[in-house]
């Protein structure tokens, strides 16, 4: 079966830029995680969606960043107004439920580069 | 003070070698534990999953909890260059409050 998919793998960007990081999850899981991975920094939570909850976005770093998930599937983290210290890898993960006993299973990221 | 701490490595062992990645925590109300294997350039898979003190084993993988100490384990037997790759412990509660460690890359050397 297909696991989660996102896209694009890779983005360059010139600083200033606005940028759009799609993800989606594996069909029938209802929660849904942004990440972002920097090197030797490990993970860093960003954004949890579950269900027709409010999400909890208690992550996000800043006023630029902003995540939306449509019908419950599909999930596009934008970043406005982009900075370096915004490269790094965005990891999108989902699950069948939010919380207790429910492993995340992840995408391969995009690896975003600010110029 | 992160709430999971894990030595980033890295670690370079001889093939057949006995592994041992750790991490500790330290969150009471943590009750689940992972390690997940991270390739270059993929995401996180998770390799290992359990839920509260005690061991865990998977072929040649083994995961140990011990939460008196709050102290997390992953022991690989016969290290193969296949396992080469970072390993992220991860821990959480009940809730949307699952925490990486940073994650150790490993080697493993034909």
């Amino acid at each position: 079966g297909a696991g989660v998919s996102q896209s694009p793998s890779n983005k360059v960007t010139e600083k200033g830029k606005d940028v759009e990081l799609r993800c989606d999850p594996i069909s029938g899981h209802t929660a849904l995680y942004w990440y972002r991975q920097s090197l030797g920094q490990g993970l860093e939570f960003l954004i949890y969606f579950q269900g027709n909850s409010a999400p909890d976005k208690s992550g996000l770093p800043s006023d630029r960043f902003s995540a939306e998930r449509t019908g419950g599937s599909v999930s596009t983290l934008t970043i406005q107004r982009t900075q370096q210290e915004d490269s790094a890898v965005y990891l999108c993960a989902s699950s069948f439920a939010g919380g207790r006993n429910q492993p995340q299973h992840f995408g391969d990221g995009t690896r975003l580069s600010i110029l | 003070q992160k709430e999971v701490e894990q030595d980033p490595g890295p670690l370079s062992v001889p093939e057949g070698a006995i592994v041992s990645l750790n991490c500790t925590y330290s969150n009471s109300a943590f009750q689940y534990f992972m390690w997940y294997r991270q390739y270059s350039r993929k995401g996180p898979e998770l390799l290992m999953y359990t839920y509260s003190s005690g061991n865990k084993e998977d072929g040649r993988f083994t995961a140990q909890v011990d939460k008196s100490s709050k102290y997390i384990s992953l022991f690989i037997r016969d290290s193969q260059p296949s396992d080469s790759a970072t390993y992220l412990c991860a821990s959480q509660g009940g809730g949307n409050d699952m925490r990486f460690g940073a994650g150790t890359r490993l080697t493993v050397k034909p």
